[in-house]
């Protein structure tokens, strides 16, 4: 059965550094998405990506991140310069169409991000 | 409240009975997602239902969605101990978002 992957499964970085986060989303998606989970604290949305560009993000979603799909299969995360508080879980997620219309939105394993 | 709040939020349990898990949340959806996470690990994704549908099955799980009262619930019959997990309702708005709204979740643990 066709997942979302991601890697690296944990990440451990100084404050200050950048980090980018990968995912290799299910092939005939067409919508992806980042999520992420602070230790005990919900799961909060980050950004969807449509077509190549930005469809929506949230407030968390500043000018430290920024999203990409550099290929066909890939989809990153970067974190321009890491604080304390961006230590969490990133989920990334996809679905074959919005969220809007019904689509289930399948996540990857997670990244497990620890900002020293 | 706030949007996707379960409740409760631990429930244990013995090996072989049903838990019950349900969920509330404030404005209209398009649909609802149930998801699993075991400690520290990924989201599993368990059932969609959409906003015109009542019960949904699958398998030892049953999901029922209540567009009037705003609440949805998770039966899962027939506990394992491999249940053991963290259950989330995610919904989405029908207020033109692409994002799952997650709730808070309820920490099951089934007993051997």
């Amino acid at each position: 059965e066709p997942e979302v992957t991601q890697t690296p499964s944990h990440q451990v970085t100084q404050m200050g550094q950048e980090v980018i986060l990968r995912c290799v989303p299910i092939s005939n998606h067409l919508y992806f998405y980042w999520y992420r989970q602070i230790l005990g604290q919900k799961v909060e949305f980050l950004v969807s990506f449509y077509n190549n560009e930005i469809s929506e993000k949230s407030e968390i979603f500043d000018d430290q991140f920024s999203v990409e799909r550099p290929d066909g299969s890939n989809f990153t995360l970067k974190i321009r310069s890491t604080k304390l508080e961006d230590s969490a879980m990133y989920f990334c997620a996809s679905s074959w169409w919005s969220s809007g219309v019904g689509a289930e939105q399948y996540f990857g394993p997670g990244t497990r991000l620890t900002v020293t | 409240s706030q949007q996707g709040e379960e409740d409760p939020q631990a429930l244990s349990i013995q090996e072989g009975e049903n838990a019950t898990m349900n969920c509330s949340y404030k404005t209209s959806i398009n649909n609802l997602q149930w998801y699993r996470q075991n400690s520290g690990r990924g989201l599993v994704h368990l059932i969609l239902i959409r906003s015109n549908e009542r019960e949904k099955h699958s398998g030892r799980l049953r999901v029922t969605l209540d567009t009037s009262k705003k609440s949805s619930s998770l039966l899962i019959t027939a506990s394992r101990a491999a249940d053991t997990a963290s259950y989330f309702c995610a919904t989405s708005p029908t207020s033109g978002t692409y994002k799952y709204i997650f709730g808070t979740g309820t920490r099951l643990k089934v007993l051997a």
